[in-house]
């Protein structure tokens, strides 16, 4: 079973609007940890914000926030005020094994975000 | 500073080459990572590195070598490689769990692989 999964394989969003990419996961363990990525077609990975399981508010990073709804097991990445510089591909991963020496990322199968003039 | 570097950018190698990538970080960080990705696919973990010690191997076909200089450096040797073997490589470095809370990972550029 996929421990994370991302429903929405695109979106378009127009400029300076607000958009969410959806994310949930799935996982037994208490403590884990959330991430959510973004790959520009250079390639590179570039983390954008963490949420921690025990964390009581939803992180925020300048126009990045982290709809945290743990009952629900979903953790959606808002973007504020797109901008043209956002289009990428997105991923949501999420850090289990909290015995391991390095863990794990597990990464959803990503969004491909295309930000409109 | 979150900076991973990595070289080549690119790497064009025919199937009885010998190559080697570099990862390098100067984050103190103590674990470093090997991913594969494909295009429009998720990264896929190849090996793990804690301490300078091999901690996770994702069932890696042995043409696949990496190595662990120094708390620094992470390479990956090449080998006799096949074409499905080309792709994306993408290195990371984190925290290790006993030192901070959060170990994100921090990727490098990567290294896109094409083997004739």
């Amino acid at each position: 079973a996929q421990k994370i999964t991302q429903t929405q394989p695109g979106m378009f969003v127009q400029e300076k609007e607000a958009v969410t990419l959806d994310c949930t996961y799935d996982t037994s363990d208490q403590s884990y940890g959330l991430f959510w990525y973004k790959q520009p077609s250079s390639g590179e990975m570039i983390f954008l914000i963490y949420q921690g399981s025990y964390d009581e508010q939803n992180a925020t990073e300048g126009r990045y926030s982290l709809n945290f709804q743990k009952a629900r097991k979903s953790a959606n990445l808002v973007i504020s005020a797109s901008q043209l510089g956002d289009s990428a591909m997105y991923f949501c991963a999420m850090r289990e094994n909290p015995l391991g020496s390095a863990r794990q990322l597990t990464f959803g199968s990503g969004t491909q975000l295309t930000v409109l003039p | 500073d979150t900076e991973v570097t990595q070289t080549p950018k690119h790497l064009v190698m025919g199937m009885t080459n010998k190559k080697s990538l570099k990862c390098e970080q100067h984050m103190g960080h103590r674990a470093m990572y090997w991913y594969k990705q494909k295009a429009k696919k998720p990264p896929e973990l190849m090996f793990v590195y804690s301490y300078e010690k091999l901690s996770i191997n994702e069932s890696v076909p042995s043409r696949f070598s990496p190595e662990c200089p120094n708390s620094s450096l992470l390479n990956l040797h090449l080998h006799a490689l096949q074409p499905e073997d080309s792709a994306l490589y993408l290195c990371a470095s984190s925290q290790l769990p006993s030192e901070i809370r959060e170990e994100t990972q921090y990727f490098g550029p990567g290294t896109r692989l094409l083997v004739l």
